[in-house]
C-alpha cells in the first residue's frame, strides 16, 4: 500500500527558513498536499501540487517535487512564531474516480523565538 | 457557520463503556471520515462513508461501528472501551467523487479527545 514519511521534529530559529521533507512511495500519486495542525485543532490544508509540477509557491511557502525521487518538500521563509504546529504532507490519488488520500507520519516545527 | 462539527470535544469514561462521537459536515460534500490521532500524532484512517456507503474499513476492531444516517452526518460508536482506545478522533469531509482528477480538499472537525481510565 501507499506509504508517506516525514522526519517527526524540526527546531527553527525566528526569521530563519524551515524546510520539512516528506517521502511517498505511490507513483500513481495526481496531487501531494501539505496540511497544518495547530494545537487543539484539526488539520487545515496549506498547499497543494499536482503531480507534473515541480515547483509551487504561494507568498512565504514554497513547495518542491522531486517526481523520479518521490520526494516532496515544504520551505517555509521566514519562519514565525505562529508557524509552530505539526505538518502532514498527503498525497492522493484516483482509481475508479474515486479520489484516495495517504496523510504522512507528520513533523512537529517548533519556532524559537 | 462552522463547517464540520465534532460532540463531544472530550470524553472521559471508563474502560469496558459504550460511548457515540457525533459528527456533522455543512458544506454538501459526498464523503465523510474519521481518523484516530495518537499520542504520537500519528493519524490514521479507520472509516470513510460515501453518501452513507462504506467505502474504506481500515484493519479496526469490529468494537468501532460507523453510523451515517444521512450524508451530512457520521457518527461513531465505540463498545467495551479499552485504555488503548484512548486518542484524539477526527471527524473529517470531502467531495472525494469526480470525474477527473482534481486537488480535493479534506475538511476536519475539531476533534474528539477520548481519555479511557
Amino acid at each position: 500500500g501507499e506509504d508517506v514519511e516525514q522526519s517527526l521534529f524540526l527546531s527553527v530559529r525566528e526569521g530563519d527558513s524551515s524546510v520539512i521533507n516528506c517521502t511517498y512511495t505511490d507513483s500513481s500519486s495526481t496531487y501531494l498536499y501539505w496540511y497544518k495542525q495547530e494545537p487543539g485543532a484539526g488539520l487545515q490544508l496549506l498547499t497543494y501540487i499536482f503531480s507534473n509540477m515541480d515547483m509551487k509557491q504561494d507568498q512565504r511557502l514554497t513547495v518542491l517535487l522531486n517526481k523520479k525521487d518521490k520526494h516532496l518538500s515544504l520551505r517555509i521563509a521566514d519562519t514565525q512564531t505562529g508557524d509552530s504546529a505539526i505538518y502532514f504532507c498527503a498525497e492522493s490519488n484516483s482509481p475508479g474516480g474515486y479520489q484516495k488520500v495517504t496523510f504522512g507520519t507528520g513533523t512537529k516545527l517548533q519556532v524559537i523565538p | 457557520d462552522t463547517a464540520v462539527s465534532q460532540t463531544p470535544k472530550y470524553l472521559v469514561t471508563q474502560m469496558g463503556n459504550d460511548k457515540s462521537i457525533k459528527c456533522e459536515q455543512n458544506l454538501g460534500h459526498d464523503t465523510m471520515y474519521w481518523y484516530k490521532q495518537d499520542s504520537k500524532k500519528f493519524l490514521k484512517i479507520m472509516f470513510s462513508y460515501n453518501n452513507k456507503e462504506l467505502i474504506i474499513n481500515e484493519t479496526v476492531p469490529n468494537r468501532f461501528s460507523p453510523k451515517s444516517p444521512d450524508k451530512a452526518h457520521l457518527n461513531l460508536h465505540i463498545n467495551s472501551l479499552e485504555l488503548g482506545d484512548s486518542a484524539v478522533y477526527f471527524c473529517a469531509s470531502s467531495q472525494a467523487y469526480s470525474d477527473s482528477p482534481a486537488p480535493y480538499e479534506q475538511y476536519f472537525g475539531p476533534g474528539t479527545r477520548l481519555t479511557v481510565t
